[in-house]
């Protein structure tokens, strides 16, 4: 399998643009997650769904901020309008459904905002 | 109060020595604790699990579990350069949520 498969890997955009990252799950994982990581805040989980199915989205910073999972291969993650404050690196990870799996994490896409 | 706690270092240890990293989580029921190491500019990598109270070794790395004291440790034995990294505690109550600490970096002075 080849892994969490994210894009794009790097995104340079200016304020106000909207920016749409991309996520391909492991086949077979039921969960999906999108963080959030800078240097100050850390890894922070700003969604995860279960088979398709939003269930936690409290770390969603604002309405600015969309995700969606259409189907359980592909997964998006929207901002608009994006602000330079919004840049950080963006993980998505995938886990079976169960307490015992680990996550597997994407490469992560470097969004920067200027 | 963090779901989970890490102390964010940095942590500096001799190369060969033992680096020991702490966790401490608040919620009773979790079932399932991990540790994950992150290099600089990479993606965050699983290198223990740990479901039973006690120790469990896998190499030079040793995790340990008290799930009385919500406490679990990880221990680097024989530290390299290679090992440095920022090491990522996180923690899985029932169901398929995760909880992440802030990590602790860690570096190996040869």
């Amino acid at each position: 399998d080849a892994g969490v498969i994210q894009s794009p890997r790097h995104e340079v955009t200016e304020m106000g643009q909207e920016v749409t990252l991309r996520c391909k799950p492991i086949s077979g994982h039921n969960s999906l997650f999108w963080y959030r990581q800078t240097m100050m805040r850390g890894l922070e989980l700003l969604i995860y769904f279960n088979n398709n199915v939003p269930i936690d989205d409290s770390g969603m910073p604002e309405d600015r901020f969309s995700a969606k999972m259409p189907n359980a291969s592909f997964s998006t993650l929207k901002i608009q309008p994006s602000e330079p404050r919004d840049s950080a690196v963006y993980f998505c990870a995938s886990s079976p459904s169960g307490s015992k799996y680990e996550q597997f994490f994407g490469p992560g896409t470097r969004l920067t905002v200027l | 109060q963090k779901e989970v706690e890490q102390n964010s270092g940095p942590l500096s240890v001799p190369e060969g020595a033992i680096a020991s990293l702490n966790c401490t989580y608040s919620d009773r029921g979790s079932q399932s604790f991990f540790w994950y190491r992150q290099y600089s500019g990479k993606s965050p990598e699983l290198i223990m699990f740990i479901y039973s109270n006690g120790d469990k070794e896998d190499g030079r790395f040793t995790a340990q579990l008290n799930k009385a004291s919500q406490y679990v440790s990880l221990l680097i034995r024989d530290s390299q350069p290679s090992d440095s990294a920022t090491y990522l505690c996180a923690v899985k109550p029932a169901g398929n949520q995760f909880y992440f600490g802030t990590g602790t970096s860690l570096t190996v002075i040869p």
